[in-house]
């Protein structure tokens, strides 16, 4: 399987504090996306970083990549109990078109 | 972001019986839409890529003759679970790719839940 793998599986952190997500994936990419998924719903695209960039941000998202290590970190700054979701990376293989491989996915829980 | 829709957001249906999802882009035109099955507390699998026009593009283990695609219009796409049983209950969601604009993005529909009695 292709498939990337996220740690921790699930995080539980209070409100205000940071919360940092971890992905490694095997093949390499042309690109890795984040994407947020609330309970039940589709998903939301975060963030894309391209194979030859090393970090880049969006709001209270900074996300990094090595693709020397095949990983990828997200960390969200300032967390609020809206930020609850579940957060899956997913990586655009390089000869594989457009298709996202999705990542095993982080259970983010931000409490009050 | 783009608008896209599915129908039905969830259905139960009997054993045997085979249901019919739809896939709209509601802002612009796709030329290619993909795919994904979802299991309870788990991460998106693609099932396939359907391209409008043509025969849809299977993932390894994907039975076609089981999930009919059909992308019949730029701004539609069917996946139909034929002869439906309890272990096809899924969130089947589905996504779409811009046909033009940027190729990196793909825009996700709400998902429909499917479960067979």
């Amino acid at each position: 399987s292709q498939q990337g793998e996220e740690d921790p599986q699930a995080l539980s952190i209070q409100e205000g504090e940071n919360a940092t997500m971890n992905c490694s994936y095997k093949t390499s990419i042309n690109n890795l996306q984040w994407y947020r998924q609330n309970s039940g719903r589709g998903l939301v695209h975060l963030i894309l970083i391209r194979s030859n960039e090393r970090e880049k941000h969006s709001g209270r998202l900074r996300v990094t990549l090595d693709t020397s290590k095949k990983s990828s970190s997200l960390l969200i700054t300032a967390s609020r109990a809206a930020d609850t979701a579940s957060y899956f990376c997913a990586t655009v293989w390089a000869g594989g078109g457009n298709k996202l491989t999705f990542g095993t996915g982080t259970q983010l829980k931000v409490e009050l | 972001g783009a608008v896209v829709s599915q129908h039905p957001s969830w259905v139960i249906c009997k054993s045997g019986t085979s249901v019919k999802i739809e896939c709209r882009s509601l802002d612009f035109q796709a030329t290619t839409m993909f795919w994904y099955r979802q299991f309870p507390k788990q991460s998106l699998m693609l099932m396939a890529t359907s391209n409008e026009g043509s025969k849809a593009t299977y993932e390894q283990g994907v039975e076609k003759d089981k999930f009919l695609i059909n992308h019949a219009s730029l701004t539609l796409s069917t996946l139909t679970v034929t002869s439906a049983h309890p272990e096809d209950s899924s969130f089947y969601i589905c996504s779409v790719e811009r046909a033009s604009g940027r190729p990196d993005t793909q825009y996700f529909g709400p998902g429909t839940r499917l479960t067979v009695l």
